[in-house]
């Protein structure tokens, strides 16, 4: 098993350009999400998705568009790369977004992102 | 905005000390308490899940407590080891799970 996978590893971007970084997942997850890491601010929730064709915002959604046409892939466009952009992306997933069990998260390696 | 706290924000022990540091969270619908361990260059893993008022969660030398009345948990390492070094995070889920919202974390650092 694979597991969570992102691509690309490392990017760095000129303010502007768009990109998108990649997330599948091979263990029939519904419930896929994307954080970001910044010092001092732990993990912030950027959208998610509990199954294909669902996505809603997180915590800090502006400047990123989501779309999940399948269960395994949960792809994170920039539309015009900023500075503020500059950080570390997590794609993660769970089995269901409710009830027991729910939402024990398996993480990717993380996208570092570098906007110039 | 929910407003999820853990304190402290960081923390610098001796190996061998025994260590807690707690999560504070909003307990109006509240459904189950995250707990993750993420090490330095890697990705957060799940420690422990919580649900019931009063639940106490144990692996190895790290266990948990969840007050879900008040809003907090506390984890506890006993005997820290130079490997239990870590950012130590946890995220409450609302009406029966949903999103997970990550508090800034807790940094322990455990010296030799």
């Amino acid at each position: 098993n694979a597991g969570v996978t992102q691509t690309p590893k490392f990017q760095v971007l000129k303010t502007g350009q768009s990109m998108t970084l990649q997330c599948a997942q091979d263990m029939n997850h519904e419930y896929m999400s994307w954080y970001r890491q910044d010092p001092g601010m732990g993990l912030r929730l950027i959208h998610y998705s509990v199954g294909a064709g669902i996505t809603d915002q997180g915590e800090v959604p502006n400047g990123y568009n989501v779309s999940r046409s399948t269960t395994e892939d949960f792809p994170l466009r920039l539309l015009s790369a900023a500075p503020s952009q500059t950080s570390v992306y997590f794609c993660a997933s769970s089995y269901a977004a409710q009830g027991p069990g729910a939402n024990v998260l398996t993480f990717g390696a993380g996208s570092r992102l570098t906007v110039l | 905005i929910l407003n999820v706290e853990q304190s402290p924000q960081s923390l610098h022990v001796q190996e061998g000390d025994s260590t807690n540091f707690t999560c504070s969270f909003p307990s109006s619908n509240f459904y189950a308490l995250h707990w993750y361990r993420w090490e330095t260059a890697k990705s957060p893993e799940a420690l422990f899940v919580m649900t019931l008022n009063g639940d106490e969660k144990k692996k190895g030398r790290i266990s948990a407590t969840l007050n879900t009345k008040e809003g907090y948990s506390y984890l506890y390492i006993k005997g820290s080891q130079p490997e239990d070094s870590a950012t130590y995070l946890c995220a409450p889920t609302y009406n029966q799970g949903g999103k997970l919202i990550f508090g800034q974390g807790t940094e322990l650092s455990v010296k030799p």
